[in-house]
């Protein structure tokens, strides 16, 4: 099973910086990583898929970086709706998530 | 744009099988080259994805859940469901159906919580 983790768990940040999350696997998982933003009581929402790809209707103030086993997620400056948990996840073998790292308010 | 709605009993009895159902609009399960997938997130903490069907029935599962878990599909429904059985309280989570393609799951249902107690 590839493992992922992230970190930090919890990034404080004001409305207006900028947001580096991190993740890495256990093993490569070539480009084949995905992003994850959920907010309380809704389900996760595709941001950012094969590294570095943004999803569907998703802001260019996320991207997404890495291959191999070390990925970053970036939101270049945060606005009042991103805070939120970011999660990580692999597509070898089958899918897994990472731990998830919240991103709240300073 | 394709819409999921997940639909089951909210209270499980420990020991018997969950069952829920994931019903597809504003698209045909059989069009596109996707997986139906379902992922769990207990209160509080991470997701963790179950298993997926193809249209063709094909399926894989979670390592750690495969002996307890049956997904099946019913086109003619455009619908696909999820058997988990000998059920007990480390169950209890919030259910999300999702599509997927090549691995990422970019649609996803509300999610239902099933609780299993007696």
């Amino acid at each position: 099973e590839i493992v992922l983790t992230q970190s930090p768990a919890t990034l404080s940040l004001s409305p207006g910086e900028r947001a580096t999350l991190s993740c890495r696997a256990s093993q490569s998982v070539s480009s084949y990583l995905a992003w994850y933003q959920q907010k309380p009581g809704q389900a996760p929402r595709l941001l950012i898929y094969d590294a570095s790809n943004r999803a569907t209707g998703i802001p260019a103030r996320f991207s997404g970086s890495g291959s191999g086993t070390d990925f970053t997620l970036t939101i270049s400056s945060l606005e009042p709706e991103d805070f939120a948990v970011y999660y990580c996840q692999q597509r070898s073998n089958w899918p897994t998530f990472g731990p998830g790292t919240k991103v709240d308010i300073k | 744009q394709v819409q999921l709605q997940e639909s089951g009993p909210g209270l499980v009895k420990p020991s018997q099988t969950l069952s829920l159902t994931c019903t597809v609009s504003g698209g045909s399960i059989s069009s596109g080259s996707y997986y139906w997938s379902w992922i769990r997130q207990p209160a509080g903490k991470g997701l963790e994805w179950i298993g997926r069907i193809y249209t063709s029935g094909s399926t894989n599962y979670n390592p750690s859940l495969k002996s307890r878990v049956t997904i099946s599909v019913d086109t003619s429904k455009n619908q696909f469901s999820l058997k988990l059985s000998s059920v007990t309280a480390a169950d209890t989570a919030v259910y999300y159906c999702a599509r997927e393609r090549r691995g990422f799951l970019g649609y996803w249902g509300q999610g239902t919580l099933v609780t299993v107690s007696s």
